[in-house]
């Protein structure tokens, strides 16, 4: 049961335009929600977070919305650069004290054309 | 400074072997954990520690032994893997286990012969 979905599996942005990656999640009791960033042959990059008790959250480039009725959130760069091209993924946890754990999404492969 | 990191970079062992990965970070950070990560999927939580105890095991075999030395360092030992164990082992830490921001180290590309 995939309880974060990122249903699209690949994005292709001309540079200088708004890339938006979206996601979607089942599990209601999920009340915080992550952003990484991935290069091939490294490891996960924490890019932006939100909590359930907002609505947007914006850092630089980098928005990240929230729509709880939905279940949903989005990650809006913008401009997107060349640099921005890998794999991005979303994860969400639910306050479970000690056995708090990240829930990740399948990942989104961004592309930015030059 | 929020680095991770993880050696080897790249690891080739036998079924018969028994080899260690080794993660570091001076972050301060008092969880830890070990994730594993297959080619075109997300990563799976395998192991968690939290203040140098075993908080976490993901129902993981025991041919995966983490042990966390001191609260900067996390090892995990193989021993008697198989070639389906072959995927890229993830490294992270977070200020602590109510802290859900985690950071990764590159991690170790892992192929079992």
């Amino acid at each position: 049961d995939q309880q974060v979905k990122q249903n699209s599996p690949s994005l292709s942005v001309q540079e200088g335009r708004i890339s938006i990656l979206n996601c979607d999640y089942t599990n209601s009791m999920f009340d915080y929600f992550l952003w990484y960033k991935k290069y091939p042959a490294e490891g996960p990059t924490f890019l932006i977070s939100i909590s359930s008790i907002k609505d947007k959250n914006e850092d630089g480039r980098f928005t990240v919305f929230l729509n709880k009725s939905a279940k949903h959130l989005s990650l809006h760069i913008v401009p997107s650069q060349p640099g921005d091209s890998a794999v991005y993924f979303c994860a969400a946890s639910a306050f479970t004290g000690a056995n708090s754990k990240l829930t990740f999404g399948k990942g989104i492969t961004l592309s930015v054309r030059p | 400074d929020t680095e991770v990191t993880q050696t080897p970079k790249h690891l080739v062992m036998g079924m018969t072997n028994k080899k260690s990965l080794k993660c570091e970070q001076h972050m301060g950070h008092r969880a830890m954990y070990w994730y594993k990560q297959k080619a075109k999927k997300p990563p799976e939580l395998m192991f968690v520690y939290s203040y140098e105890k075993l908080s976490i095991n993901e129902s993981v075999p025991s041919r995966f032994s983490p042990e966390c030395p001191n609260s900067s360092l996390l090892n995990l030992h193989l021993h008697a893997l198989q070639p389906e164990d072959s995927a890229l082992y993830l490294c992270a830490s977070s200020l602590d286990r109510v802290t859900y921001e985690q950071y990764f180290g590159p991690g170790t590309r892992l192929t079992v012969t």
